[in-house]
């Protein structure tokens, strides 16, 4: 059983469209990291999000962590080509324990064509 | 600005060898961590250090891996005996806090 649920798991859009993808479990967590890895790389971190209803944005994407800290979104606007990567979310402090140990979900392959 | 570093990025042996990798993490952060990834996997955790201390291993980690942080800055991970089944991507985070820097990763291929 996935802990944490990407959808969708692969998206393949054209550059300038938005899009929104989306990361759920029936676990509260108490933080929650978005991150994006290129092939043959490590994952980069995007962002952190700790409260309930929070709302991040940097630049084009934008993060919201649900209100019972169990999912959260990210939504791209005006995709580029460069936005191409795996999403990956991940979650620390899973129902209350270590908040070191990250649960990460299978990600979303987004590809954006020019 | 030096991120974490891992070394080597590439390791390709036959099966029963032993590898070892290095990781090297930002240099004020205490906290190191492992991981690995297969293919159309996300990330799974392995085990981490607070400075020289392990404080917690994965059931993933069997009793042919084993992880080191010495002098509470760089850290080892070597497999034993390797099996087809170790081919991934591991993976080497550092953190201060909880936000975790990953570094490149070290792809390892078992023949």
């Amino acid at each position: 059983t996935q802990l944490l649920e990407q959808s969708p798991q692969f998206l393949s859009i054209q550059e300038g469209e938005n899009l929104t993808v989306y990361c759920n479990s029936s676990s509260v967590f108490s933080s929650l990291q978005w991150y994006r890895q290129e092939p043959g790389e490590g994952p980069v971190l995007l962002v952190t999000v700790v409260t309930g209803g929070e709302v991040k944005k940097l630049k084009r994407l934008t993060f919201q962590f649900g209100d019972a800290r169990k999912d959260s979104s990210l939504h791209i606007t005006a995709a580029q080509p460069g936005d191409t990567g795996l999403y990956l979310c991940a979650g620390a402090g899973k129902s209350g324990g270590s908040n070191y140990k990250l649960t990460f979900g299978k990600g979303t392959l987004l590809t954006v064509n020019p | 600005d030096t991120g974490v570093s891992q070394d080597p990025r590439h390791k390709i042996t036959k099966r029963g060898q032993n590898v070892t990798f290095r990781c090297d993490p930002i240099s004020e952060h205490n906290r190191l961590y492992w991981y690995r990834q297969t293919l159309g996997q996300g990330p799974e955790f392995l085990t981490y250090f607070q400075n020289e201390a392990q404080l917690e291993k994965s059931r993933l980690l069997s009793d042919r891996f084993s992880a080191e942080r010495p002098k509470g800055s760089f850290s080892t991970l070597e497999i034993q005996r390797t099996e087809q089944g170790d081919s991934a991507m591991y993976l080497c985070a550092s953190s201060s806090y909880n936000e975790q820097f990953f570094g490149p990763g070290t792809r390892l291929t078992v023949l």
